[in-house]
Parts: structure tokens; sequence; C-alpha cells
């Protein structure tokens, strides 16, 4: 029973253009998303967070969005560039210790030059 | 600069054995984790620590146990590996009321 669902396995965008990543909840007790980077070899990297009582947050190139009615949230990555291609995975968590975040399988994404 | 290190890139164990797997942060973070990441079914909890000496189970946590003496250190013990035990071994941490977490590089553990 997969609390978070990220259900595109990979994704490839070229260079310069929008990267759309998705992921969806069950569970609506989270009140806290992030979204998480990885390169091979190398542990995750935190990117951007969104608490639930808002919205949209941005940074840089960098924007999440929540749906709390749709239980949905995606990562918007403008422009894409080839550093930019690792795997992406989205996490909730329900308190903000974060015992308990719950991660996605994660989504590979490739950015063609 | 912050940093969780995991003392192993790479382990290969015989099925049976004893597997220590240790982690250091030098961010005198209160909370510590270790996750196993698989594909297919992203990062899973296997155990936390808020404290020294204090550990919570997660998610995944048969076949599994923790130890955490010192504050910076938080060692994750395989008692008889097994073979469904081959994965990727990633340990975390971050400060008492935020949940960025910041991970090591990870250990690929593969159990023959």
């Amino acid at each position: 029973d997969q609390q978070v669902k990220q259900n595109s396995p990979s994704l490839s965008v070229q260079e310069g253009r929008i990267s759309i990543l998705n992921c969806d909840y069950t569970n609506s007790m989270f009140d806290y998303f992030l979204w998480y980077k990885k390169y091979p070899a190398e542990g995750p990297t935190f990117l951007i967070s969104i608490s639930s009582i808002k919205d949209k947050n941005e940074d840089g190139r960098f924007t999440v969005f929540l749906n709390k009615s749709a239980k949905h949230l995606s990562l918007h990555i403008v422009p894409s560039q080839p550093g930019d291609s690792a795997v992406y995975f989205c996490a909730a968590s329900a308190d903000t210790g974060g015992f308990k975040t719950i991660f996605g399988a994660g989504t590979r994404l490739f950015v063609k030059a | 600069d912050v940093k969780v290190t995991q003392s192993s890139r790479y382990l290969v164990k015989r099925t049976g054995e004893k597997v220590f797997l240790e982690c250091v942060q030098d961010m005198d973070h209160e909370n510590m984790f270790w996750y196993r990441q698989d594909p297919g079914l992203g990062l899973r909890l296997i155990y936390f620590s808020y404290d020294v000496k204090m550990k919570e189970k997660g998610d995944i946590p048969e076949g599994y146990s923790v130890s955490r003496e010192k504050k910076e250190r938080f060692s994750l013990i395989l008692e008889s590996a097994s073979t469904n035990q081959t994965s990727m071994y990633l340990c975390a941490s971050n400060d008492r009321g935020l949940s960025e977490a910041f991970f090591g590089q990870g250990t690929r553990l593969t159990v023959v």
C-alpha cells in the first residue's frame, strides 16, 4: 500500500524545456512535502519543500505546486538543464520531525542536450 | 559544509554473516535514520533514533537492529545477513523540528 506514488518511472525532456514531475498521495494527514534529487552513487539531496498551508513554493528554476483536494503535487523545472538529469523522489510527512517521512519510488529524469 | 559519512561504499557479505554499517554526522543533529532503497520501492525507513541510546522501528525493521551510543554515530546491524537484504542502504540525519534530511552517500550491500 503505497501512500506516496510517482507513477512515471522515467521522463525525457529537451534542454531548455519544462520538466514536470508528478506525485500523488493518499494520506490526508500529510502536512509537509519534499522533493529530493539523487545522482548515481550519491545520497539524495534536498531540493525544495512545501507546507500544506501553501499551494506553491518557488526556488529559482524549481517550483512545487500542491493541490490538496486532489492529493497531488508536482515539481516544475524551468528551463531544464542536462545537469538536472537525476532521480527525483517525492516525500511526505505528517509531522515536523521527519520521523515518518514516506518516499515515492522516484522518477528518473533525462534532459537531452 | 554539512556531512553524513557512511563507512563503506560497497560491501559483499556471505549469507548468515553479522554485518555492521556505520554512519557518522558532523552537524550535531538530534535525529538519525537508516533507509534502504530498492528499485520501484523508493526509500523505506528501517529504524530511526531521536536521541542517544533511543531507537524506534520504522516500516521494515525485521532482520535489522541499530545502535546509537554517541550522538554523532548511528549503526545498522544485520544480525544474520540474507540475500533479500541485498540493497542500497542510506543513512540520514536532521534537526529536531525540521523535516529536511541530509543523506550519506550510501552503502551498496550485496549478500551472496
